[in-house]
């Protein structure tokens, strides 16, 4: 079974500071990973996602994260944070496996922007 | 476009009553998804839809659950008898077939007191 693991449910950064939101996975084979974001009272907004290719991936509002296999991490980085980025962030999975669709979340990271 | 849209957006009701809730997909995406997060906990996988069929159903916690989407459109989530534990953010997703990003709608917050 896939499992994702968010270190640290609430971080704090202050505007115009580095964002980094850590996310490792545990999978048999490399799987799909994904950031999604919730605002509050929204529902989950997809940030950014990687299936194959390039390594580094560039997401919506200036995220950007990095698969790195030996390292089985997907972390997500932002080089300065705005207040708007306040919100929760969460880490997901899926297995490549086709028809095996289903997404596996970490515990999310409140992020709470200080000015 | 619009998207993924849930109803209700807030359920109180009492242990023992039954309760329904809604999700529209986005408009042509076949696959459907039902989500659950209990306070506390992340977010966990129920169900998956392919059209009208259920594709994966391995996160129903247990038989007082049960989801349909006749006709391969909306989507129902009933709960019956509702019990304390079953409290929390219901989310629904979908996405187009074979793809793999799932768009999510804003959730029902279910309590049962």
């Amino acid at each position: 079974a896939q499992s994702v693991t968010q270190l640290g449910s609430h971080v704090s950064v202050s505007e115009g500071a580095l964002v980094l939101l850590r996310c490792n996975y545990s999978s048999s084979v490399p799987p799909y990973l994904f950031w999604y974001v919730q605002y509050p009272n929204q529902g989950l907004q997809l940030l950014l996602k990687y299936t194959t290719g390039a390594t580094l991936v560039k997401g919506i509002n200036g995220f950007e994260a990095e698969f790195k296999k030996s390292e089985t991490s997907f972390h997500l980085t932002k080089p300065s944070a705005h207040m708007s980025d306040a919100a929760e962030y969460f880490c997901a999975v899926s297995d490549p496996v086709r028809g095996n669709n289903r997404l596996a979340f970490g515990k999310g990271n409140q992020v709470v922007v200080i000015p | 476009e619009a998207g993924v849209t849930q109803f209700p957006s807030h359920s109180v009701i009492e242990k023992g009553q039954t309760v329904t809730l809604r999700c529209d997909p986005i408009s042509g995406h076949d696959n459907l998804y039902w989500y659950r997060r209990v306070m506390g906990k992340e977010i966990k996988f129920l169900l998956h839809f392919v059209k009208e069929s259920k594709q994966d159903e391995s996160g129903m916690p247990n038989n007082r659950f049960l989801a349909e989407r006749t006709g391969g459109t909306y989507s129902t989530l009933k709960v019956q008898p509702a019990e304390l534990e079953d409290s929390g953010v219901y989310f629904c997703a979908s996405s187009q077939e074979f793809r793999r990003e799932q768009y999510f709608g804003p959730g029902t917050r279910l309590t049962v007191t």
